[in-house]
């Protein structure tokens, strides 16, 4: 069974540039979640879709954040502009759905400069 | 108040030990509970489900307590490739993490 893919794995870029995340859930994952992780401390979460609805954002800066995941299936996470303190790694979980367990990618490492 | 907090370590433990890790949780309405481990540089990936009767997985041991909404996370034996951070995870419709107790075992 293939897993959640993320790219790209690292992305290096100065402040005030944009950026994007790219994720494909596990086929037939309806439950889509996106995390950040800085160094040091657990995952935060930044956005949680079912299908192609929102559940939870309430920690995502919208100011600068935004994602969508227009099919249900892979989705997209983006940073414009971005600031150094966004300095982090990126995680794409999906589940099933309900009280199922999570599985991540690999993550994308995003340095700002 | 933050919604998961674990022990912060971290934890020095020689190999054989025995060493547990605590989490409480603030929201009562919580459904499910994981502990994740997750290896430097690399994503979380689930350990153990938590379940209300106590639940064992060879050398580790999870426990909830709802009254108290804690979880705990027991290793026995412990063995060098335990060495990680442990992530206590909360669910109530969305998935919380603690920040994580980092746990090392030296020989």
């Amino acid at each position: 069974e293939a897993g959640v893919a993320q790219s790209p794995r690292y992305k290096i870029i100065e402040k005030r540039q944009s950026v994007a995340f790219w994720c494909n859930p596990i086929s037939g994952h309806a439950t889509l979640y996106w995390y950040q992780q800085i160094l040091g401390q657990g995952p935060k979460l930044l956005i949680q879709f079912q299908n192609n609805g929102v559940v939870d954002d309430s920690q995502l800066p919208k100011d600068r954040f935004s994602a969508e995941r227009l099919k249900g299936v892979d989705s997209t996470l983006k940073i414009q502009p971005a600031k150094l303190e966004d300095s982090a790694v990126y995680l794409c979980a999906s589940s099933s759905g309900g009280l199922a367990k999570l599985f991540f990618g690999s993550g994308t490492q995003l340095s700002v400069l | 108040r933050k919604e998961v907090e674990q022990d912060p370590g971290p934890f020095n433990v020689p190999e054989g030990a025995t060493v547990a890790f605590n989490c409480t949780y603030s929201n009562s309405a919580s459904q499910s509970f994981f502990w994740y481990r997750q290896d430097c540089r690399k994503e979380p990936k689930l350990l153990m489900s938590v379940y209300s009767s106590g639940n064992e997985d060879g050398r580790f041991t999870a426990q909830l307590n709802r009254a108290s909404q804690y979880i705990s996370l027991l290793i026995r034996d412990s063995k060098l490739s335990d060495s990680a951070t442990y992530l206590c995870v909360v669910n109530r419709a969305d998935m919380r993490f603690g920040a994580g107790t980092r746990l090392t075992v030296k020989p």
